[in-house]
């Protein structure tokens, strides 16, 4: 059965440390997002990822940090860089990051929040 | 500079009437267009899209119409049943180049009273 998987669900993180959330696909996609979302807000871009080995800064990418050594795999590190972590975080994949009209799919979300 | 919008942060419609939702954008170069329905605590789940080279696409009960020279994009979902109660996000993203994630708007909660 295809799909995305983010873990934990839930996380805490205190103050001054980095957590690292994970995202998994076996959907054989090319490309991968992630998104954080704000009560009340849309999802922003923090970063993305079109191919192995690479990756782009989104719209928010201050404060996280993220690697694309495997297809399958793309993890996002919330650095204690940055102030407001707390936040509901989503991964997403798509066949291709460089167009066609082609939907991302999304994960179930990782809620972090600072203890 | 938000340049995907919905204006109306909440609709509430009758069971069994029309629910429209409503999605502005400000890009002219956007031509691939997304509408995402998301429960509490999960993941947004894709519902339908549509290309700038139509004005119409429909899929069972949800229809999204596109109007290039408005900027303007909407979904309608008729019948409306309580399931379809959640946040409706409208995206956007320009095909024809590289790199071209999505653009979210803020989204629309819509309840549906039975």
């Amino acid at each position: 059965d295809g799909g995305i998987t983010q873990s934990p669900k839930y996380l805490f993180r205190k103050e001054g440390q980095n957590v690292t959330l994970s995202c998994e696909q076996n959907l054989n996609h090319d490309a991968m997002y992630w998104y954080r979302q704000d009560p009340g807000q849309g999802l922003r871009l923090i970063y993305y990822s079109q191919i192995v080995n690479d990756f782009q800064k989104g719209d928010i990418a201050e404060g996280y940090s993220v690697s694309r050594e495997k297809k399958e795999s793309f993890p996002l590190t919330v650095t204690s860089a940055q102030k407001n972590p707390t936040a509901f975080y989503l991964c997403a994949s798509s066949i291709s990051g460089t167009g066609g009209d082609q939907p991302q799919h999304f994960g179930d979300g990782t809620r972090l929040s600072i203890l | 500079d938000q340049q995907v919008k919905q204006n109306s942060p909440s609709l509430s419609v009758q069971e069994g009437r029309i629910s429209i939702l409503n999605c502005d954008y400000t890009n002219s170069m956007f031509d691939y267009f997304l509408w995402y329905k998301k429960y509490p605590a999960e993941g947004p789940t894709f519902l339908i899209s549509i290309s700038s080279i139509k004005d119409k696409n429909e899929d069972g009960r949800f229809t999204v119409f596109l109007n290039k020279s408005a900027k303007h994009l909407s979904l309608h979902i008729v019948p409306s049943q309580p399931g379809d109660s959640a946040v409706y996000f409208c995206a956007a993203s320009r095909t024809y180049s590289g790199n071209t994630p999505l653009v979210f708007g803020k989204g629309t909660r819509l309840s549906v009273i039975a």
